[in-house]
Protein backbone atom coordinates (compact mmCIF):
# COMPACT_ATOMS: atom_id res chain seq x y z
CA UNK A 1 0.00 0.00 0.00
CA UNK A 2 1.34 3.65 -0.77
CA UNK A 3 0.90 7.14 0.40
CA UNK A 4 -0.21 7.79 4.27
CA UNK A 5 -3.12 5.25 5.33
CA UNK A 6 -4.94 5.86 9.06
CA UNK A 7 -7.03 3.59 10.73
CA UNK A 8 -10.15 3.32 11.76
CA UNK A 9 -12.13 5.71 9.14
CA UNK A 10 -14.89 6.21 11.53
CA UNK A 11 -15.01 6.38 15.37
CA UNK A 12 -17.51 6.74 17.75
CA UNK A 13 -16.46 6.77 21.70
CA UNK A 14 -17.97 8.19 24.88
CA UNK A 15 -16.51 10.82 27.24
CA UNK A 16 -14.80 8.33 29.31
CA UNK A 17 -13.50 5.79 26.73
CA UNK A 18 -9.92 5.40 25.68
CA UNK A 19 -8.65 5.30 22.21
CA UNK A 20 -6.30 5.44 19.80
CA UNK A 21 -5.66 6.74 16.08
CA UNK A 22 -3.53 5.14 13.90
CA UNK A 23 -1.22 6.83 10.98
CA UNK A 24 1.21 5.24 8.60
CA UNK A 25 3.64 6.39 5.70
CA UNK A 26 4.78 4.39 3.27
CA UNK A 27 7.09 7.12 1.74
CA UNK A 28 9.71 6.96 3.74
CA UNK A 29 9.73 10.60 5.09
CA UNK A 30 11.13 11.53 8.17
CA UNK A 31 8.31 14.31 9.73
CA UNK A 32 4.82 13.11 10.30
CA UNK A 33 1.81 15.92 11.54
CA UNK A 34 -1.32 15.52 13.14
CA UNK A 35 -4.15 18.37 12.09
CA UNK A 36 -7.53 18.65 13.11
CA UNK A 37 -10.27 19.68 10.90
CA UNK A 38 -13.22 20.83 12.62
CA UNK A 39 -16.44 22.19 10.93
CA UNK A 40 -16.39 25.92 9.93
CA UNK A 41 -12.65 26.18 10.69
CA UNK A 42 -9.85 26.16 9.16
CA UNK A 43 -6.94 23.17 9.36
CA UNK A 44 -5.52 23.35 12.90
CA UNK A 45 -1.67 21.78 13.25
CA UNK A 46 -1.76 20.15 16.55
CA UNK A 47 1.57 18.32 16.79
CA UNK A 48 4.50 17.88 14.52
CA UNK A 49 7.20 14.79 14.89
CA UNK A 50 10.77 15.12 12.82
CA UNK A 51 13.08 11.83 12.84
CA UNK A 52 10.58 10.63 16.12
CA UNK A 53 11.13 13.12 17.97
CA UNK A 54 8.19 16.10 18.70
CA UNK A 55 9.36 19.57 17.86
CA UNK A 56 5.72 20.72 17.77
CA UNK A 57 3.24 21.05 20.55
CA UNK A 58 0.55 23.60 19.33
CA UNK A 59 -1.03 24.05 22.72
CA UNK A 60 -2.94 21.23 22.27
CA UNK A 61 -5.30 19.41 25.73
CA UNK A 62 -3.39 16.93 26.83
CA UNK A 63 -6.47 14.67 27.03
CA UNK A 64 -4.64 14.51 23.30
CA UNK A 65 -1.67 12.26 23.85
CA UNK A 66 0.90 11.59 20.53
CA UNK A 67 3.15 8.86 20.09
CA UNK A 68 5.77 8.17 17.16
CA UNK A 69 7.78 4.61 17.50
CA UNK A 70 9.16 4.94 14.37
CA UNK A 71 9.10 7.27 11.35
CA UNK A 72 6.90 5.14 9.85
CA UNK A 73 3.60 5.22 12.45
CA UNK A 74 2.28 8.04 14.65
CA UNK A 75 -0.57 7.08 17.09
CA UNK A 76 -2.68 9.88 18.74
CA UNK A 77 -4.04 8.20 21.86
CA UNK A 78 -7.72 10.17 23.24
CA UNK A 79 -9.21 9.88 27.14
CA UNK A 80 -11.72 11.92 28.73
CA UNK A 81 -12.74 13.70 25.22
CA UNK A 82 -15.35 16.51 24.62
CA UNK A 83 -18.18 16.27 22.65
CA UNK A 84 -16.25 19.79 21.24
CA UNK A 85 -13.40 17.35 20.32
CA UNK A 86 -15.72 15.72 17.29
CA UNK A 87 -13.87 16.13 14.29
CA UNK A 88 -11.75 15.01 11.35
CA UNK A 89 -8.64 14.28 12.58
CA UNK A 90 -5.71 14.08 9.88
CA UNK A 91 -2.28 12.68 9.40
CA UNK A 92 0.23 14.02 7.33
CA UNK A 93 4.16 12.97 6.23
CA UNK A 94 6.87 15.74 4.70
CA UNK A 95 9.98 14.37 3.51
CA UNK A 96 11.07 16.87 6.91
CA UNK A 97 10.47 19.82 8.30
CA UNK A 98 13.52 21.74 7.14
CA UNK A 99 11.67 23.75 3.98
CA UNK A 100 15.13 24.77 2.72
CA UNK A 101 14.37 21.31 0.92
CA UNK A 102 12.07 21.62 -2.28
CA UNK A 103 10.99 18.39 -1.25
CA UNK A 104 8.55 19.55 2.28
CA UNK A 105 5.11 18.92 0.62
CA UNK A 106 2.76 17.38 2.97
CA UNK A 107 1.18 14.47 1.76
CA UNK A 108 -2.57 13.59 3.49
CA UNK A 109 -3.97 10.49 5.02
CA UNK A 110 -8.01 10.34 4.11
CA UNK A 111 -8.21 11.07 8.52
CA UNK A 112 -10.69 9.78 11.02
CA UNK A 113 -13.97 11.09 11.70
CA UNK A 114 -14.26 11.32 15.10
CA UNK A 115 -17.69 11.54 16.89
CA UNK A 116 -17.38 12.06 21.00
CA UNK A 117 -20.82 11.42 22.39
CA UNK B 1 0.16 35.36 14.30
CA UNK B 2 0.12 34.39 10.82
CA UNK B 3 -3.42 33.69 9.46
CA UNK B 4 -4.53 32.69 6.01
CA UNK B 5 -7.78 34.24 4.63
CA UNK B 6 -10.01 32.59 1.97
CA UNK B 7 -12.65 35.04 0.66
CA UNK B 8 -15.63 33.02 -0.57
CA UNK B 9 -16.88 29.99 1.54
CA UNK B 10 -19.12 28.53 -1.00
CA UNK B 11 -18.88 29.15 -5.09
CA UNK B 12 -21.39 27.67 -7.60
CA UNK B 13 -20.75 27.72 -10.82
CA UNK B 14 -21.45 25.77 -14.33
CA UNK B 15 -19.63 23.89 -16.75
CA UNK B 16 -17.08 25.93 -18.65
CA UNK B 17 -17.50 28.89 -16.50
CA UNK B 18 -14.10 30.33 -15.24
CA UNK B 19 -13.09 30.00 -11.60
CA UNK B 20 -10.92 32.14 -9.54
CA UNK B 21 -10.75 31.52 -5.71
CA UNK B 22 -8.95 34.59 -3.42
CA UNK B 23 -6.35 33.65 -1.13
CA UNK B 24 -4.50 36.27 1.46
CA UNK B 25 -1.79 35.80 4.07
CA UNK B 26 -0.87 38.02 6.75
CA UNK B 27 2.62 36.80 6.98
CA UNK B 28 5.35 39.44 5.88
CA UNK B 29 8.64 37.53 5.62
CA UNK B 30 9.40 34.88 3.19
CA UNK B 31 6.95 32.51 2.00
CA UNK B 32 6.09 29.46 0.49
CA UNK B 33 2.55 28.62 -0.67
CA UNK B 34 0.31 26.15 -1.02
CA UNK B 35 -3.33 25.15 -2.93
CA UNK B 36 -4.78 21.42 -2.05
CA UNK B 37 -7.95 20.09 -3.11
CA UNK B 38 -10.13 17.34 -1.01
CA UNK B 39 -12.69 15.70 -3.68
CA UNK B 40 -15.67 14.22 -2.33
CA UNK B 41 -14.76 11.34 0.17
CA UNK B 42 -10.83 11.49 -0.44
CA UNK B 43 -8.26 12.91 1.12
CA UNK B 44 -6.10 16.27 0.84
CA UNK B 45 -4.26 16.60 -2.71
CA UNK B 46 -1.94 19.26 -3.52
CA UNK B 47 -2.95 21.25 -6.81
CA UNK B 48 0.09 23.30 -6.81
CA UNK B 49 3.03 24.67 -5.04
CA UNK B 50 5.28 28.03 -4.72
CA UNK B 51 8.54 28.43 -3.15
CA UNK B 52 10.30 30.82 -5.71
CA UNK B 53 11.02 32.29 -9.27
CA UNK B 54 8.21 32.53 -11.69
CA UNK B 55 4.94 33.90 -9.44
CA UNK B 56 2.65 32.37 -11.87
CA UNK B 57 2.52 28.81 -10.81
CA UNK B 58 1.15 26.08 -13.08
CA UNK B 59 -0.33 23.06 -11.42
CA UNK B 60 -2.71 19.76 -12.07
CA UNK B 61 -5.30 19.32 -14.10
CA UNK B 62 -5.30 22.99 -15.54
CA UNK B 63 -5.24 24.75 -12.19
CA UNK B 64 -2.87 27.76 -11.94
CA UNK B 65 -1.72 30.33 -9.29
CA UNK B 66 -0.40 33.93 -9.32
CA UNK B 67 1.96 34.82 -6.37
CA UNK B 68 1.39 38.83 -5.51
CA UNK B 69 3.64 39.73 -3.16
CA UNK B 70 2.81 43.52 -2.70
CA UNK B 71 -0.44 42.23 -2.26
CA UNK B 72 0.04 39.25 -0.14
CA UNK B 73 -2.09 37.25 -2.23
CA UNK B 74 -1.92 33.93 -4.32
CA UNK B 75 -5.35 33.37 -5.98
CA UNK B 76 -6.48 29.79 -7.54
CA UNK B 77 -7.45 29.87 -11.07
CA UNK B 78 -8.96 27.95 -14.03
CA UNK B 79 -10.32 28.49 -17.18
CA UNK B 80 -12.81 26.56 -17.70
CA UNK B 81 -14.00 24.10 -14.91
CA UNK B 82 -15.47 20.71 -14.98
CA UNK B 83 -18.02 18.78 -12.83
CA UNK B 84 -15.18 16.84 -11.74
CA UNK B 85 -13.84 19.83 -10.30
CA UNK B 86 -16.75 20.04 -7.34
CA UNK B 87 -14.23 19.71 -3.83
CA UNK B 88 -13.08 22.04 -1.49
CA UNK B 89 -10.22 23.75 -1.77
CA UNK B 90 -7.46 25.20 0.63
CA UNK B 91 -4.74 27.56 0.92
CA UNK B 92 -2.13 27.18 2.50
CA UNK B 93 1.41 29.00 3.75
CA UNK B 94 4.56 28.01 5.20
CA UNK B 95 7.75 29.90 6.46
CA UNK B 96 11.20 28.88 5.13
CA UNK B 97 14.24 29.49 7.51
CA UNK B 98 12.25 30.52 10.50
CA UNK B 99 10.86 28.74 13.72
CA UNK B 100 8.07 27.58 12.02
CA UNK B 101 10.03 25.74 9.60
CA UNK B 102 7.24 23.59 7.70
CA UNK B 103 4.23 24.03 9.66
CA UNK B 104 1.54 24.74 7.46
CA UNK B 105 -1.63 27.85 8.42
CA UNK B 106 -4.55 26.43 6.24
CA UNK B 107 -7.05 28.84 5.20
CA UNK B 108 -10.45 27.99 6.21
CA UNK B 109 -11.88 26.82 2.60
CA UNK B 110 -13.53 27.09 -0.06
CA UNK B 111 -16.17 24.34 -1.44
CA UNK B 112 -16.70 24.35 -5.26
CA UNK B 113 -19.82 23.06 -6.66
CA UNK B 114 -19.75 22.61 -10.43
CA UNK B 115 -23.14 22.56 -12.08
CA UNK B 116 -23.11 20.30 -14.89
Amino acid sequence: ETGVTQTPRHLVMGMTNKKSLKCEQHLGHNAMYWYKQSAKKPLELMFVYSLEERVENNSVPSRFSPECPNSSHLFLHLHTLQPEDSALYLCASSQDIDVELDSDEQYFGPGTRLTVT
Amino acid sequence: AQSVSQHNHHVILSEAASLELGCNYSYGGTVNLFWYVQYPGQHLQLLLKYFSGDPLVKGIKGFEAEFIKSKFSFNLRKPSVQWSDTAEYFCAVNHPRSAAGNKLTFGGGTRVLVKP
